[in-house]
């Protein structure tokens, strides 16, 4: 069964702080893992994505790497700013134009 | 930027009453998708379409739902009887073969009461 596993569920951080969300993947056949923000009531938005041959991918403050041996990959958000509180969702994409297969996120709360 | 707009934003119902959730995908995408996400819990995949045709379906998706794309801009899910645990955000999403082109719009918040 094709599965995406976030940790930790939730985490608390200082504003300027950096910090590291993991997730773990069993889907076949693999295409790409996305990361995504979604704010409270609001639709995910893209953050970066990475196909099979890609180790790691920055957008920002926002690093994500990819490890398609062990089906890992890591969100790194640095010098974090309130703004940045939000669900971070790991998808993974199967097959081609397929369906996501969603993870279940991890809660960021970023204070002052 | 391209958008995907979804109406209404939320939306009220009786159980047992039939809901419309509205989507306009990105113009020149060929490929559109229904999710749901319980409060708290994780998006799930509803249906996708393809060629004006259903290609994949959930077991979430009963025969008490449905989509058309009616007029070749609009996409839509319907509800034919809701029932309580169909309270959910539902999420359109639409999708380009450059294979980056994964939208989503910002959800119908939909209350059975």
């Amino acid at each position: 069964k094709n599965q995406v596993e976030q940790s930790p569920q939730s985490l608390i951080i200082l504003e300027g702080k950096n910090c590291t969300l993991q997730c773990n993947y069993t889907v076949s056949p693999f295409s790409n893992l996305r990361w995504y923000k979604q704010d409270t009531g609001r639709g995910p938005v893209s953050l970066t994505i990475m196909t099979f041959s890609e180790n790691t991918k920055s957008n920002g403050r926002y690093t994500a790497t990819l490890d398609a041996d062990t089906k890992q990959s890591s969100l790194h958000i640095t010098a974090s700013q309130l703004s940045d509180s939000a669900s971070y969702i790991c998808v993974v994409s199967a097959g081609y134009g397929n369906k996501l297969v969603f993870g279940a996120g991890t809660i960021l709360r970023v204070k002052s | 930027e391209p958008e995907v707009t979804q109406t209404p934003s939320h939306q009220v119902t009786q159980m047992g009453q039939e809901v419309i959730l509205r989507c306009v995908p990105i113009s020149n995408h060929l490929y559109f998708y229904w999710y749901r996400q319980i409060l708290g819990q994780k998006v799930e995949f509803l249906v996708s379409f393809y060629n004006n045709e259903i290609s994949e379906k959930s077991e979430i998706f009963d025969d008490q739902f449905s989509v058309e794309r009616p007029d070749g801009s609009n996409f839509t899910l319907k509800i034919r009887s809701t029932k309580l645990e169909d309270s959910a955000m539902y999420f359109c999403a639409s999708y380009q073969e450059d294979f980056y082109g994964y939208t989503f719009g910002s959800g119908t918040r939909l209350t059975v009461v």
